[in-house]
Formats: C-alpha cells, sequence, structure tokens
C-alpha cells in the first residue's frame, strides 16, 4: 500500500530556503507512470498547486512560483524533494506531497502533511 | 489561469439529505481532467471523483460527479455523518492546475 511522508523544519526564517522531503513506501518512485507533486495549503485557506516532477527528471511548477522552486528526485533513498528559496510569510502551510497520474497536477495519493511557518 | 469558483460556499443539510454541490470553471475544459477532493479537519484532502464523473477506489456509490464544459456537479444522494466536511473541485489539464476555493458542508 502507497505511503507518501512528508519531513523537514517546521519553522524557516524570513529569506531562507525551505526544504522538505518525501519519502515514499509502497511503490517505486523510479516508475515513469507517476508524477510526484506538492501542494501547499495556507492555515485556514484553499488548495494550491506547486509542481511536480515524473522520474526522468521532468519537472512542472507553477508559473507563478517557477523562480523560487525546485523538486528532485533522490532513487537511491525513495524520495523526492522540494525547495522553496527567498520564503515570506505568504510562504506559511500545510505543504502535501501526492503521486498523480494523467497529468503533472493529478493527486490521486496524499501524505499526511507538514505545517511549516516562516518566521524570524 | 482558468478560474474555479465554487458554490455555495457553506451548505447545511441534515442527514438523510441530498446534497449537490457546483463548481464553474472561467474557461471550457476538458472533462478528463476535473477531479473533487474532501477534506476533513486535521486530514489530507481525499480523492473522491477523477475525470468528472469516475468515482476513487473504496469511494461510496452516493457520490457521484456529473457535468462538462465549465460546469461541473457533485452530488451526495443520502448524507451521512462522516461526509460532513471540506470539498474542493480541481482541474488538472493545463498549467497552472488549480483549486476552487471550497464548499463546506456543514450539519443543519
Amino acid at each position: 500500500q502507497l505511503q507518501l511522508q512528508e519531513s523537514g523544519p517546521g519553522q524557516v526564517k524570513p529569506s531562507e530556503t525551505l526544504s522538505l522531503t518525501c519519502s515514499v513506501s509502497g511503490d517505486s518512485i523510479s516508475s515513469a507512470s507517476y508524477y510526484w507533486g506538492w501542494i501547499r495549503q495556507p492555515p485556514g485557506k484553499g488548495l494550491e498547486w506547486i509542481g511536480s516532477i515524473q522520474y526522468g527528471g521532468n519537472t512542472y511548477y507553477k508559473p507563478s512560483l517557477k523562480s523560487r522552486v525546485t523538486i528532485s528526485v533522490d532513487t537511491s533513498m525513495n524520495q523526492f524533494s522540494l525547495k522553496v528559496t527567498s520564503v515570506t510569510a505568504a510562504d506559511t502551510a500545510m505543504y502535501y506531497c501526492t503521486r498523480g497520474v494523467s497529468s503533472p497536477g493529478a493527486a490521486g495519493y496524499w501524505g499526511q502533511g507538514t505545517l511549516v511557518t516562516v518566521s524570524s | 489561469e482558468i478560474v474555479l469558483t465554487q458554490s455555495p460556499g457553506t451548505l447545511s443539510l441534515s442527514p438523510g439529505e441530498r446534497a449537490t454541490l457546483s463548481c464553474r470553471t472561467s474557461q471550457s475544459i476538458n472533462s478528463y481532467y476535473f477531479a473533487w477532493f474532501q477534506q476533513k479537519p486535521g486530514q489530507a484532502p481525499r480523492l473522491l471523483i477523477y475525470g468528472a464523473t469516475n468515482r476513487d477506489i473504496g469511494i461510496p456509490d452516493r457520490f457521484s460527479g456529473s457535468g462538462s464544459g465549465t460546469d461541473f456537479t457533485l452530488t451526495i444522494s443520502r448524507l451521512e455523518p462522516e461526509d460532513f466536511a471540506v470539498y474542493y473541485c480541481q482541474h488538472y489539464g493545463t498549467s497552472p492546475y488549480s483549486f476552487g476555493q471550497g464548499t463546506k458542508l456543514e450539519i443543519k
């Protein structure tokens, strides 16, 4: 059974880099059939697609975030990662990792999420 | 960017009643790339419907999706206590992929 587990610091200082990892169990991240992605949700607000990656290196980012976001895969650890640079309070959110098929924006499976607060 | 507008913002119903949730897109989309999610407090969203009409694995048949073009509907035929939650629609056909703002389904 597929399980996704986010991990990373719960607090990041403004202007610094947010780094999160999603550990995948129950499936291989090397499968070309899937898109491994990130979606976030500010407290009390709606959902925002950040980006996704396919094994082989194809990456897809929300245009408004593209200059600050990098998603990468580590096949040896069966995990993928998110980096967001130059964070501000607006980046405070619950961050979910996801797996989807058929589209870079699809999200059939979700991790439980991890809350990241941007604060000094 | 395609904007998804959900209505109503809040829907107050009783268990056993029928719920009808709407999602309208700012331009016509391919229904193959349209989904509905359910989110309960403190939990991650859960995929209910993909391709506008297909229930995900394990989703009860009281949930059904319909629609095409710019107008989509999620119907819950008879509400169970566990159905009271926030529901989001999403299109995932062309970037940037976006979600509606959500409909809160609350117990009347």
